[in-house]
């Protein structure tokens, strides 16, 4: 079984502020990492999939940076706003098309 | 276009019986996953399925039977529902080819079963 591990496992912001959490994954046998943003009651949404080692993706004010060799990935929410809040999945992406996902991270906005 | 859908969205059921829950998806993806949400562990596969006809044990396949006739439905069985069986189901599919590692897995509404 394969360890994905999301820290912290919850946070709070306050509106405006920036702020970034980890998911590290086994950094053997790497073929992707996916991360999801999930809203309370809704579906888990992608957000980015990376495969690159140094790879950076954006969409508007998050980002996420990956380091396959030492098996970590960064997201950042850049000026956090209330409807930011939301969890945050990272999934390593296994043979088979299998995604093993992180507890998550909970990210609370406050205005 | 109604993508990936789930029945029920709730349940309540008794311990001991038997329980289907339903995904269906429009976009005729060749995979389909179920997974079910647990506290500290984000999202646990159950059962996947490459194909129609083609099913996989995902981690935590103990207790549940899937089927996958069509490639539209992909219905998620609890044999004998424990208590412990209490979660929310999420299926999802997967865009593509099903061949890149990189295709995204587009997930249904998930179902809230109770097992009292």
């Amino acid at each position: 079984i394969l360890n994905v591990e999301q820290s912290p496992q919850s946070l709070h912001v306050q509106e405006g502020d920036s702020t970034n959490f980890t998911c590290s994954f086994p950094s053997s046998n790497f073929y992707a990492l996916h991360w999801y943003r999930w809203e309370t009651a809704k579906s888990p949404e992608a957000l980015f999939v990376m495969t690159l080692n140094g790879d950076e993706k954006k969409k508007g004010r998050i980002s996420a940076t990956l380091n396959t060799k030492e098996g970590y990935s960064y997201l950042y929410i850049k000026g956090s706003q209330p409807e930011d809040s939301a969890t945050y999945l990272c999934a390593f992406g296994a043979a088979g098309n299998k995604l093993t996902f992180g507890g998550g991270t909970r990210v609370l906005v406050k205005p | 276009d109604a993508g990936i859908t789930q029945s029920p969205r709730y349940k309540i059921t008794e311990t001991g019986r038997q329980v289907t829950l339903m995904c269906h998806q429009t976009w005729s993806h060749s995979y389909m996953f179920w997974y079910r949400q647990d506290l500290g562990h984000g999202l646990r596969l159950i059962y996947y399925s490459a194909a129609a006809d083609i099913t996989d044990k995902g981690e935590v396949p103990d207790g549940y039977v899937v089927s996958r006739s069509k490639t539209e439905n992909f219905p998620l069985t609890l044999e004998s529902a424990t208590r412990s069986q209490t979660s929310v189901y999420f299926c999802a599919s997967l865009a593509g080819t099903g061949v890149r590692f990189t295709d995204t897995q587009y997930f249904g509404p998930g179902t809230r079963l109770t097992v009292l």
